[in-house]
């Protein structure tokens, strides 16, 4: 059963607009959140991650957000560019437990 | 160079030839896994380990094997493979388990026929 869920298996935005992605997980007990981009033919690289003692966390044109009572993150990218055409995959985990949960990834293309 | 390094890159075998992919980290990490991509599952985590001579399972481990006799070496084993273990395989490190972003290994491309 998927704990961790993207729905939106694509994204296309316009250069220069925000991207926002979206991830909603089942599980209560994560209290680690993490984004990774992939691009083809390489591994997955992180991107930014938060905990669920905050509701924000930025990074350059990179924002995640998190909602723990709606079960919700979403990555906020501002301005989009060319460059961040990839697969993003959001990622959970527990404090205290050993595994990581990955979304199925939602491809994102960046429009010149 | 930080890097978590997987060969090999590609593979092809036969149903029921035993193989290894193996999978070696240069910093020192605690934590090492493995994840199979397949198309529309996203990353699925196989097995784990926390530290040398500690592993574990994942959420898909049936039909594999690991183990972790020094720190940088994670080898993962197909014992005998099979069609529906075709897949693209990541081996991921990070220092420890505890809310720490991983480094992942440029993949491994298996096709069991």
């Amino acid at each position: 059963d998927q704990q961790v869920k993207q729905n939106s298996p694509s994204l296309s935005v316009q250069e220069g607009r925000i991207s926002i992605l979206n991830c909603d997980y089942t599980n209560s007990m994560f209290d680690y959140f993490l984004w990774y981009k992939k691009y083809p033919a390489e591994g997955p690289t992180f991107l930014i991650s938060i905990s669920s003692i905050k509701d924000k966390n930025e990074d350059g044109r990179f924002t995640v957000f998190l909602n723990k009572s709606a079960k919700h993150l979403s990555l906020h990218i501002v301005p989009s560019q060319p460059g961040d055409s990839a697969v993003y995959f959001c990622a959970a985990s527990r404090g205290t437990g050993n595994q990581f949960y990955f979304g199925t990834g939602t491809s994102l293309t960046v429009i010149p | 160079e930080a890097q978590v390094t997987q060969n090999p890159r590609y593979l092809i075998t036969v149903t029921g030839k035993k193989l290894t992919v193996t999978c070696s980290q240069n910093m020192n990490h605690e934590y090492m896994s493995w994840y199979r991509q397949d198309p529309g599952l996203g990353l699925r985590q196989i097995y784990y380990s926390m530290n040398v001579e500690a592993t574990d399972k994942g959420d898909v481990p049936e039909g594999y094997k690991v183990s972790r006799k020094e720190k940088r070496n994670f080898p993962l084993i197909l014992e005998s493979p099979s069609p529906n273990q075709t897949s693209l395989y990541f081996c991921a490190s990070s220092f420890n388990a505890m809310n720490t972003e991983a480094f992942f290994g440029q993949g491994t491309r298996l096709t069991v026929v």
